[in-house]
């Protein structure tokens, strides 16, 4: 079975420090990764995906199949990224849409 | 179209008592999928739906959770003899052919 773990709660930086939310996955096939944000008071919305391999708000993350890893990365915080971010896992095949969400990380950027 | 809508967003029951939950998607979307949230955790999937059919239900959905979506529009998700370890934020998320989810607000069910 697939499992997402991202092992900070929560991750504070200064406005303008570079910010990286760590993900790990362990799945045997070839996943599909996301990141989903909820800023305050706001539904759960997607961010990013890899095979876009956009930028989103500044926002980048590479897939990593050697470490199984798909860390998020901004150059430079800014305030309006305070949020929770999620880690999400596509399995794929027959059960594809079904995503695999890890436990979340609280971001704050202070100004 | 506003997104995807759920109603009610808050439902307090007693113990023992049914519940149900309702779940308007993006109206092209025929993809349609039941998560639950509990505090401190990230999503878990429920089901989900491919227009009116329900092609896969986690192991976490007991016997007295139900979830139809009659003609492959809205969706409802029915717990019956509620526990004390149901309360948790149910969220339903919609997709079409990018198979994006777009999900709802939630709806908060305490069970006292």
């Amino acid at each position: 079975a697939q499992r997402v773990t991202q092992p900070e709660k929560l991750l504070s930086v200064f406005k303008g420090a570079p910010v990286e939310l760590k993900c790990n996955y362990s799945y045997s096939g070839s996943p599909e990764l996301f990141w989903y944000v909820q800023y305050s008071r706001q539904r759960l919305q997607l961010l990013l995906r890899h095979i876009s391999r956009e930028s989103i708000k500044g926002f980048t993350a590479d897939l990593n199949k050697g470490e199984t890893s798909f860390h998020l990365k901004k150059p430079f915080a800014q305030e309006e990224d305070s949020a929770m971010y999620y880690c999400a896992l596509d399995a794929g095949g027959t059960s594809y849409g079904k995503l695999t969400f890890g436990q979340g990380t609280i971001l704050t950027v202070h100004p | 179209d506003t997104g995807v809508s759920q109603d009610p967003r808050h439902k307090i029951t007693k113990r023992g008592q049914n519940v149900t939950f309702r779940c308007d998607p993006i109206s092209e979307h025929n993809r349609l999928y039941w998560y639950r949230q509990t505090l401190g955790q990230g999503p878990e999937f429920l089901t989900y739906f491919q227009n009116e059919a329900q092609l896969e239900k986690s192991r976490l959905l007991s016997d007295r959770f139900s979830a139809e979506r009659p003609k492959g529009s809205f969706s409802t998700l029915e717990i019956q003899r509620t526990e004390q370890g149901d309360s948790a934020m149910y969220l339903c998320a919609s997709a079409g052919t990018t198979y994006e989810q777009y999900f709802g607000p939630g709806t908060r069910l305490t069970v006292t």
